[in-house]
């Protein structure tokens, strides 16, 4: 069962544009919700997180929309550079219970200049 | 400031032969996390440690897999038999919030078992 789905496995997107990166999860609990930037050959990178109290979330050309009611959240790139192509993770978790952060499988962005 | 160190960076098996990983997280940070990724998929948490404690090992594969952090800086994870499926790049993390809020991710170590 995954918990946490992206719809997309690979995204393109031209120089300029704005990729949109979409997220959904099944558990209710789930409350905090971070973004992570993975390139070749190297670990993941926190990129931008919210929190399920928020519904938007902005740093830079990073923004997150959240939709609790319908347990989804997009991340929005703005004026996509090539140096974004990297593969984005959507991850969720719940500051309740036993805590783990789960991944969702990832979207692999590449901006053709 | 130092990011965490994971070595080796590559490791190839045949199947049935042991290997073991090694981690040394952040500097100050008291939690430590590895997590296994297949290709074309996200990290998938085997265990963490608060300190020296196991905090969750529910995800390890307790048969072959065991993970320490004697001292509650450096980590090791070992598989004593590996199997093809166990294919998969490694990663450790770390963090110094107990909030979980930023995990700090190594390069990994991608293994191939034949």
């Amino acid at each position: 069962q995954q918990q946490v789905r992206q719809s997309s496995q690979s995204l393109t997107v031209w120089e300029g544009e704005t990729a949109i990166l979409n997220c959904s999860y099944e558990n209710s609990a789930f409350d905090y919700f971070p973004w992570y930037q993975q390139f070749p050959g190297e670990g993941p990178a926190l990129l931008i997180a919210i929190r399920s109290v928020s519904d938007k979330k902005e740093d830079g050309r990073f923004t997150i929309f959240f939709n609790k009611r319908e347990k989804n959240l997009s991340l929005h790139i703005k004026d996509s550079q090539p140096g974004d192509s990297a593969t984005y993770f959507c991850a969720a978790s719940a500051s309740s219970g036993s805590w783990q952060l789960i991944f969702g499988s990832g979207t692999q962005l590449t901006v053709m200049p | 400031e130092a990011g965490v160190t994971q070595s080796p960076r590559y490791a190839v098996l045949q199947e049935g032969q042991a290997v073991s990983f090694w981690c040394d997280p952040i500097s100050g940070h008291d939690t430590l996390y590895w997590y296994q990724q297949p290709r074309d998929q996200g990290p998938q948490l085997l265990v963490y440690f608060r300190d020296e404690a196991v905090i969750d090992n529910s995800q390890l594969p307790s048969d072959r897999f065991s993970a320490v952090r004697p001292k509650g800086t450096n980590s090791t994870l070992k598989i004593q038999s590996a199997k093809q499926g166990d294919t998969a790049t490694y990663l450790c993390a770390s963090s110094r919030d107990r909030g979980h809020e930023r995990l700090f991710f190594g390069h990994g170590t991608k293994l191939s078992v034949l």
